[in-house]
C-alpha cells in the first residue's frame, strides 16, 4: 500500500529559487493537507483542501501556493524560497469524517 | 478559533511505569475529534488513538488510553507500562467536524517523552 507519497524527500534550494513539492494519495480521500515542522516544534498547517478545486489557508500560508490538481494530487509551491522556509514539510490526507489523517514521509527542505 | 496546548515540552519516565501526557484544547464547535500521534526519531507520523466529542467512553488502543474530560477541555494520553520504544515526540491534534466543507486538523507543540531503562 503506497498511502501518501511525497516527492522529493530532500531538497536544497538557494534563496530566491522556486520549487514545487508533490503529494499524491491512493486512498480516495477527499481532504488533503500541507504542514511544516520546524526543529523541535509541532506541525503548523499551511494549506488544506476539501476536494478537487478547493483550497483554504491554514495557520502559516504566506510565501506558499497550492494546487489541488485532482482528487489524488495536492502540490505545494514556493515561488521565491527564503531561509525561513527551511523546514520539514508533511503532506496528509483524510476522509471527510472524524478519522485520522494519514501522513507522507516528509520532505526535508533547506534554503541557503 | 481552534487551539491545542501541550504544556510539557519534555518528560522522563522509568521503563514499565505509566505516563500521562497533557493536552488541552479550545473550540466553539460542539462536534470535534481529538487525536494523538507519535513521531519517533525517524520522523514519520504514527496515529495512536482517536476520541470523538460525542463518544461516551474514553478511547483505548492497547497500551494507550485517552482520558477525555469534556468540561475541562482536556484530552490526556495515558501510556501504561512504558517501553523503551515509546521514546518519541507525541502530538495532540484536533479536528472540528464541519461536514459540509473542509475541516482543518491542527496540532499542539508536542511533548518529547524519554523512557529510562
Amino acid at each position: 500500500n503506497a498511502g501518501v507519497t511525497q516527492t522529493p524527500k530532500f531538497q536544497v534550494l538557494k534563496t530566491g529559487q522556486s520549487m514545487t513539492l508533490q503529494c499524491a494519495q491512493d486512498m480516495n480521500h477527499n481532504s488533503m493537507y500541507w504542514y511544516r515542522q520546524d526543529p523541535g516544534m509541532g506541525l503548523r498547517l499551511i494549506y488544506y483542501s476539501a476536494s478537487e478545486g478547493t483550497t483554504d489557508k491554514g495557520e502559516v500560508p504566506n510565501g506558499y501556493n497550492v494546487s489541488r490538481l485532482n482528487k489524488r494530487e495536492f502540490s505545494l509551491r514556493l515561488e521565491s524560497a527564503a531561509p525561513s522556509q527551511t523546514s520539514v514539510y508533511f503532506c496528509a490526507s483524510s476522509v471527510e469524517s472524524n478519522t485520522e489523517a494519514f501522513f507522507g514521509q516528509g520532505t526535508r527542505l533547506t534554503v541557503v | 478559533a481552534q487551539k491545542i496546548t501541550q504544556t510539557q515540552p519534555g518528560m522522563f519516565v522509568q521503563e514499565k511505569e505509566a505516563v500521562t501526557l497533557d493536552c488541552t484544547y479550545d473550540t466553539s464547535d460542539p462536534s470535534y475529534g481529538l487525536f494523538w500521534y507519535k513521531q519517533p526519531s525517524s520522523g514519520e507520523m504514527i496515529f495512536l488513538i482517536y476520541q470523538g466529542s460525542y463518544d461516551q467512553q474514553n478511547a483505548t488502543e492497547g497500551r494507550y488510553s485517552l482520558n477525555f474530560q469534556k468540561a475541562r477541555k482536556s484530552a490526556n494520553l495515558v501510556i501504561s507500562a512504558s517501553q523503551l520504544g515509546d521514546s518519541a515526540m507525541y502530538f495532540c491534534a484536533m479536528r472540528e467536524a464541519r461536514w459540509s466543507s473542509a475541516s482543518k486538523i491542527i496540532f499542539g507543540s508536542g511533548t518529547r517523552l524519554s523512557i529510562r531503562p
